[in-house]
């Protein structure tokens, strides 16, 4: 089987910097991704991580690293509007492209 | 127009009925999924299909049956609902023949049962 662990709740202050951790008992996936979730709405992709090390895309930056099964999702500059849950997934090989979901992580973002 | 259309958005229902959630895509992708989403659980794959002719059960596949009549719709059924079937349901697609690592999700179907 496979499982993701991600913390349920992180909380930080507006301009701050946040890592949402990721570690996974699985193997023989392709890659690490990353999905943001507001409250009412549908997950929507941030990054993806297919080769170990640092994804950097504005103010999001992900990281994966096999050795030590874990990844990260890195959030500069918070805002307001970052408030929402962050999911990450694995996308699972033996030929097929099924993705596999965290249970999620809940971010508060204060004023 | 969203890419990824589901309906319906919001459904209520008793015990025993059968309930059909439908999903269609314009983004051309072969590649399509139904999730289940419960509070502090995550997204759970219940079936997904890779082509008309693929189908494939996912983590949670009991109790609920799909059909896919055409590369663009999806649908999910529940043959006779159940209570703990209450939550949210995505349908995703993505593309094949190239590991992007993205999903597209469509807005979600909202099931009660009661």
């Amino acid at each position: 089987g496979q499982s993701l662990e991600q913390p349920s709740e992180v909380t930080a202050v507006e301009g701050a910097i946040v890592q949402i951790n990721c570690t996974y008992q699985t193997s023989g996936f392709y890659g690490l991704s990353w999905y943001q979730q507001h409250d009412g709405g549908a997950p929507t992709f941030l990054s993806y991580n297919a080769l170990d090390g640092l994804e950097e895309t504005g103010r999001f930056s992900s990281f994966l690293s096999r050795s030590d099964s874990y990844g990260y999702l890195l959030l500069q500059e918070l805002q307001m509007k970052d408030s929402a849950s962050y999911f990450c997934a694995v996308s699972r090989a033996s030929g097929t492209y099924k993705y596999i979901f965290g249970t999620g992580t809940r971010l508060k973002v204060l004023a | 127009d969203a890419d990824v259309t589901q309906t319906p958005r919001n459904r209520i229902t008793k015990t025993g009925k059968r309930i059909m959630l439908e999903c269609s895509q314009t983004k051309g992708h072969d590649r399509m999924y139904w999730y289940r989403q419960d509070p502090g659980l995550g997204l759970r794959l219940i079936y997904y299909s890779f082509d008309v002719k693929d189908i494939n059960k996912g983590e949670i596949s009991d109790g609920y049956s799909v059909s896919r009549q055409a590369q663009a719709k999806f649908s999910l059924s529940l043959e006779s609902a159940i209570p703990n079937q209450t939550a949210l349901y995505f349908c995703a697609t993505s593309e094949s023949g190239a590991n992007t690592g993205e999903l597209f999700f469509g807005e979600g179907s909202r099931l009660t049962v009661l």
